[in-house]
C-alpha cells in the first residue's frame, strides 16, 4: 500500500515566519514529488514539483527532497495571511515509473495569522 | 502554468436526472485526466483514471455504470452522473496530465447538489 502522510495540522505561524511543511512517502519508485494548495472550497493549485534530491527553490517556496529518508518538505518564507491553506503533498512513479496516478496525503492546513 | 477548464461549476438537479461534467485542457493534449470527489473538510478521492482512446479505470467502489467517462480527445474528458441522488452531492474535481513527470493541473471543481 503506498501511503503518503502528513501532519493535518492546524499549523499555526505569524506573519512574516517561515512555515515548515513536512510530508513522508512510503513508496521507494517514486519519482516526482508535488505540492498542492487548496484554498477552502476551490480545487488544488500546483505551486512546486521536485525531482531530484536536495532543494528547489521558487520565490517565497522551497521545496526539499531527500529520497534516502523517503522525506519531501515545503518551506514558506515570509508566510502571508493569503497563504493560510491547505497543503497536500503528492507523489508517483512518474513515466519511467509506469505510473502517473498520484498518492496524496492528506494535506495540512496552514493558518497564518496577522 | 497550464489551464483546465471544468464546467459546470455548480448544478442542482432533481433526484433520477443525469448531469454531464466536462473537463478540458486548453493549453496541452493530456493522455490522461483523474476523476476526484471531495467531500467538505475531508480527503480528494480517486473516482478513476481517464485514458484517451480507451476505457476508463475505476477505483474500487466506484460504480462505473453510475459515473460514465468518456474521454474521446486529448483535451476533453466528461464525468456523467447518471440517475443523480441526494448521496452523489459532492465536489467534483477533474485533473489532467502534463509532461512526464505527471504534473496534475486541476479543473475548477464542480459542485453538485442533488435534490
Amino acid at each position: 500500500q503506498k501511503e503518503v502522510e502528513q501532519n493535518s495540522g492546524p499549523l499555526s505561524v505569524p506573519e512574516g515566519a517561515i512555515a515548515s511543511l513536512n510530508c513522508t512517502y512510503s513508496d521507494r519508485g517514486s519519482q516526482s514529488f508535488f505540492w498542492y494548495r487548496q484554498y477552502s472550497g476551490k480545487s488544488p493549485e500546483l505551486i512546486m514539483f521536485i525531482y531530484s534530491n536536495g532543494d528547489k527553490e521558487d520565490g517565497r517556496f522551497t521545496a526539499q527532497l531527500n529520497k534516502a529518508s523517503q522525506y519531501v518538505s515545503l518551506l514558506i518564507r515570509d508566510s502571508q495571511p493569503s497563504d493560510s491553506a491547505t497543503y497536500l503533498c503528492a507523489v508517483n512513479r512518474g513515466a519511467s515509473g509506469g505510473s502517473y496516478i498520484p498518492t496524496f496525503g492528506r494535506g495540512t492546513s496552514l493558518i497564518v495569522h496577522p | 502554468g497550464a489551464v483546465v477548464s471544468q464546467h459546470p461549476s455548480r448544478v442542482i438537479c432533481k433526484s433520477g436526472t443525469s448531469v454531464k461534467i466536462e473537463c478540458r485542457s486548453l493549453d496541452f493534449q493530456a493522455t490522461t485526466m483523474f476523476w476526484y470527489r471531495q467531500f467538505p473538510k475531508k480527503s480528494l478521492m480517486l473516482m478513476a483514471t481517464s485514458n484517451e482512446g480507451s476505457k476508463a479505470t475505476y477505483e474500487q467502489g466506484v460504480e462505473k455504470d453510475k459515473f460514465l467517462i468518456n474521454h474521446a480527445s486529448l483535451t476533453l474528458s466528461t464525468l456523467t452522473v447518471t440517475s443523480a441522488h441526494p448521496e452523489d452531492s459532492s465536489f467534483y474535481i477533474c485533473s489532467a496530465v502534463q509532461g512526464a513527470a505527471g504534473k496534475l493541473f486541476f479543473g475548477s471543481g464542480t459542485q453538485l447538489s442533488v435534490l
